[in-house]
């Protein structure tokens, strides 16, 4: 197991345009998590799953962000009509539920020009 | 309203001498502190945690100090490494979902 998968490692769009992320957690998580962090800040939470189901999403997470994890495997996060504001690095975490294990993958940087 | 605080964005040390990273909390619930390491274009890695029943936890030159009373935790790093360098964050962990909340980071500079 290599850990915790991120695709693409850089994405450069135009504003307007639609991106998705991808997530590939240690194989044996149960819990996935995506956060973001900005210039600056320490990484936010966004949302996670357990198992398939998406049991809390931040208020951070607008009606333009939506996250799936449709076999409890891996993992998609989708930005609608991209804003330059939404320029960050996106990073996903997996875990067992516990703190233990907790690892986060290599994020994907997002630019929005 | 930020609910873990790293008041400190950057420090810089010599070589072989003690860093000493702070970190301040709100919540006297949170019951589990984790300290984290990130280099550039990389994912933060762990690096040592503690339990809120615990004021001491060592491992190798890291030891991170918790004071409840004064709602605040330290990592000190003995002794430093250039390659110790990088943005270290401190988060406390929700035992309800498991999500992390961090800190703002504090960008630590082994100087040879």
């Amino acid at each position: 197991d290599t850990g915790v998968s991120q695709n693409p490692r850089h994405k450069i769009t135009k504003r307007g345009q639609n991106v998705t992320f991808r997530c590939d957690p240690i194989s044996e998580h149960n819990r996935l998590y995506w956060y973001r962090q900005t210039l600056g800040q320490g990484p936010e939470f966004l949302t996670y799953f357990q198992n398939e189901a998406q049991l809390e999403k931040s208020r951070l997470l607008s009606d333009r962000f939506s996250a799936e994890r449709p076999k409890g495997s891996f993992s998609t996060l989708e930005i609608q009509r991209t804003e330059q504001g939404d320029s960050a690095m996106y990073l996903c975490a997996s875990s067992l539920g516990g703190h233990d294990g907790y690892t986060f993958g290599s994020g994907t940087r997002l630019t929005v020009v | 309203d930020q609910q873990v605080k790293q008041n400190s964005p950057s420090l810089s040390v010599q070589e072989g001498r003690i860093s000493i990273l702070n970190c301040d909390y709100t919540n006297s619930m949170f019951d589990y502190f984790l300290w984290y390491k990130k280099y550039p274009a990389e994912g933060p890695t762990f690096l040592i945690s503690i339990s809120s029943i615990k004021d001491k936890n060592e491992d190798g030159r890291f030891t991170v100090f918790l004071n409840k009373s004064a709602k605040h935790l330290s990592l000190h790093i003995v002794p430093s490494q250039p390659g110790d360098s990088a943005v270290y964050f401190c988060a406390v962990f929700y035992n309800q979902g498991g999500k992390l909340i961090f800190g703002q980071g504090t960008e630590l500079s082994v100087k040879p």
